[in-house]
């Protein structure tokens, strides 16, 4: 069974330039999440979804983070500016959404802003 | 609140056992997940309690006690492999699935 997949691995940009990054989850799996993740901490939550609606978005910096699943499979996680307290991994992980089920973590994708 | 605690770092040597705390404010969640995290890898899932007591997969043993906000993860027979990163999770699983990470608790193990 495939896993969660993320792309790209790395990327590096200078501080108030863009970058997206991409997500597509297990095959029928419901639950889509995108943590943060900086060095030495644990990983944080950014943003829920239930198939293409958000569940929480509480701790998205909305000024500048954005992401959307508008088909309810794939997903896309956008910074604009990047700021330098930005530079963490960013972690894709999918759920079947049932009740007690665990989360699946992609590989994530680095990011550093310069 | 969702505080989880973790000690930050622990060194056992390969062969023994480890037991890895976790404490969190008891309101909002209904399970304890832990995930194993290599450097520069995605965490990956070990075991999770939803009840009171002692789960057991392999070397792999988790226990939760409610009441109190307190679980722990057990190693046995620790090999160099299981030098990693271990992350505990409270999760909010009545309807959407949330998982509210601790900072983890990177584990060394020495020969």
């Amino acid at each position: 069974e495939a896993g969660v997949a993320q792309s790209p691995r790395y990327k590096i940009i200078e501080k108030r330039q863009s970058v997206a990054f991409w997500c597509n989850p297990i095959s029928g799996h419901a639950t889509l999440y995108w943590y943060q993740q900086i060095l030495g901490q644990g990983p944080k939550l950014l943003i829920q979804f239930q198939n293409n609606g958000v569940v929480d978005d509480s701790q998205l910096p909305k000024d500048r983070f954005s992401a959307e699943r508008l088909k309810g499979v794939d997903s896309t996680l956008k910074i604009q500016p990047a700021k330098l307290e930005d530079s963490a991994v960013y972690l894709c992980a999918s759920s079947v959404g049932i009740k007690n089920t665990e989360a699946f973590f992609g590989q994530g994708t680095r990011l550093t802003v310069v | 609140g969702q505080n989880i605690d973790q000690p930050t770092e622990m060194t056992a040597t390969e062969g023994a056992i480890v037991q890895i705390n976790c404490t969190y404010q008891t309101s909002g969640f209904n399970g304890l997940f832990w995930y194993q995290q290599h450097a520069g890898e995605a965490p990956t899932f070990l075991s999770y309690n939803v009840l009171d007591g002692l789960e057991e997969k392999g070397r792999f043993s988790s226990f939760l006690s409610r009441s109190k906000g307190y679980s722990y993860l057990l190693l046995k027979e620790l090999q160099m492999k299981d030098s990693a990163s271990y992350l505990c999770a409270g999760g909010r699983t009545y309807n959407f699935n949330k998982f509210y990470f601790g900072s983890g608790t990177k584990l060394n193990v020495k020969p």
